[in-house]
């Protein structure tokens, strides 16, 4: 059964400083790895999506790596800003249920001006 | 474009009435999911339609818990009767399909209370 890991819960950076959040996950033949932000009382919008054949994606600030022989996923944030204060989710879709989603708990990022 | 809209935003209640969420998926897309989200459990995956067709309705907890996709623009995730363990926020999601790499779409979700 995939379970779906997110360290730390929660992170407090100053504002301008480069992050990782990372994503850990037991079975490593999955489908494909994407990451969500998630702000307070909305729902979570996509913001990479890593396909199983891939290393990694990226998206103006963001860098999301895929490691599937570990079991690891990061996700790097350049330059960081308050605006980037939201918490972060990782889901998985295993290769045995191509439609399913196992997401993380989440990291709670709060980025201080 | 619109996105996934749900409604109603919030809704609160008494334990033992029914609740009806309601969701709009994306035009075009033919998948759509239905998600609870507690603090305890993280966000569970509840009902996957594909084309209006039920395909895993396996995280429902109970009976009580029911859904329908009547046409490809519309759903719904229906309660009776509530309990004060059925309170979280309630997703719905769309995707352009079920499998392959297309992310999914969520709307704002529903804050459910039950009293």
């Amino acid at each position: 059964k995939q379970e779906v890991t997110q360290i730390p819960a929660a992170l407090s950076v100053p504002e301008g400083e480069n992050l990782v959040l990372n994503c850990s996950f037991t079975d490593s033949a999955i489908y494909n790895l994407q990451w969500f932000r998630q702000d307070p009382g909305k729902g979570l919008t996509s913001l990479l999506l890593i396909q199983s054949s891939q290393r990694e994606q990226t998206s103006g600030r963001l860098n999301a790596s895929l490691d599937k022989s570990s079991g690891r996923s990061t996700l790097y944030i350049a330059a960081s800003q308050p605006g980037d204060s939201a918490t972060y989710l990782c889901a998985v879709r295993s290769t045995s249920g191509t439609y399913k989603y196992i997401f993380g708990t989440g990291t709670r990022l709060k980025v201080l001006a | 474009d619109a996105g996934v809209i749900q409604s109603p935003r919030h809704e609160v209640t008494e334990m033992g009435q029914e609740v009806t969420l309601r969701c709009k998926p994306i035009s075009g897309h033919n998948s759509l999911f239905w998600y609870r989200q507690t603090m305890m459990r993280g966000l569970e995956l509840l009902i996957y339609f594909n084309n209006n067709v039920p395909i895993d309705d396996s995280g429902m907890p109970e009976d009580r818990f029911s859904a329908k996709m009547p046409n490809a623009s519309f759903s719904t995730l229906k309660i009776q009767p509530s309990e004060p363990r059925d309170s979280a926020v309630y997703f719905c999601a769309s995707s352009l399909t079920g499998g392959g790499n297309q992310p999914q779409h969520f709307g704002d979700g529903t804050r459910l209370s039950i009293l």
